[in-house]
């Protein structure tokens, strides 16, 4: 199985500074044939379920806001959030969907 | 608008069985891979299981291997999850998912149910 690791387990970071999650996998999540990284990144917030942020590394799900951006590649991510929010305060997961079972890290925690 | 709306969760014993019902709408279900995440309180997401678009099972985490089943009816538009042999560590919230990405077994999950608690309890 892919071990997916966050860092740090948990931030804080005031209100509209820059705050920086970083993921990596214990193998590449990069498939060759298409050149896309399999990796996605949710916020989760206190009592709800999971909200899908990113996906294929860098893709913005339609709606949320241009202030989160993916980047990386292979076996190494970023999840930035620029001008934070008081809003986004929540969990933070990425998770990898190249191979199954597609395993999650354990989440950074976000504080303002 | 797309809805998933599980049930079936509650308090069972240690060793017993309970089933898991997705019920979904909103979207063309046969076209997507459908997924199972838990939570235990307050702890992380732990992916727990798939059956693609094709209705095959994925994949299963190592913790619920040769316990637990999943299976989808197209025509019902919902997937079960028949959990047996229920440990206390199982206790969790389970959410149901939905593939970001049709006709693949591959995908991020767009689309989440709000969950239900199952508590393995003597």
């Amino acid at each position: 199985d892919i071990v997916m690791t966050q860092s740090p387990d948990s931030l804080a970071v005031s209100l509209g500074e820059r705050a920086t999650i970083n993921c990596k996998s214990s193998q590449s999540v990069l498939y060759g044939s298409n050149n896309k990284n399999y990796l996605a990144w949710y916020q989760q917030k206190p009592g709800q379920p999971p909200m899908l942020l990113i996906y294929w590394a860098s893709t913005r799900e339609p709606g949320v806001p241009d202030r989160f951006t993916g980047s990386g590649s292979g076996s190494d991510f970023t999840l930035t959030i620029t001008s934070l929010q008081a809003e986004d305060v929540a969990v933070y997961y990425c998770q990898q969907y190249y191979s199954s079972p597609y395993t999650f890290g354990q989440g950074t925690k976000l504080e303002i | 608008e797309v809805q998933l709306v599980e049930s079936g969760g509650g308090l069972v014993q240690p060793g017993k069985s309970l089933r898991l019902s997705c019920s979904a709408s909103g979207f063309t279900f046969d076209d997507y891979a459908m997924y199972w995440v838990r939570q235990a309180p307050g702890k992380g997401l732990e992916w727990v299981t798939g059956v693609s678009w094709k209705s095959g099972s994925i994949d299963f985490a190592d913790s619920v291997k040769g316990r637990f089943t999943i299976s989808r009816d197209n025509a019902q538009n919902i997937v079960y999850l028949q959990m047996k042999s229920l440990r206390h560590e199982d206790t969790a919230f389970y959410y149901c998912g939905k593939s970001r990405i049709v006709n693949s077994n591959d995908g991020p999950i767009d689309s989440w149910g709000q969950g239900t608690l199952v508590i393995v309890s003597s």
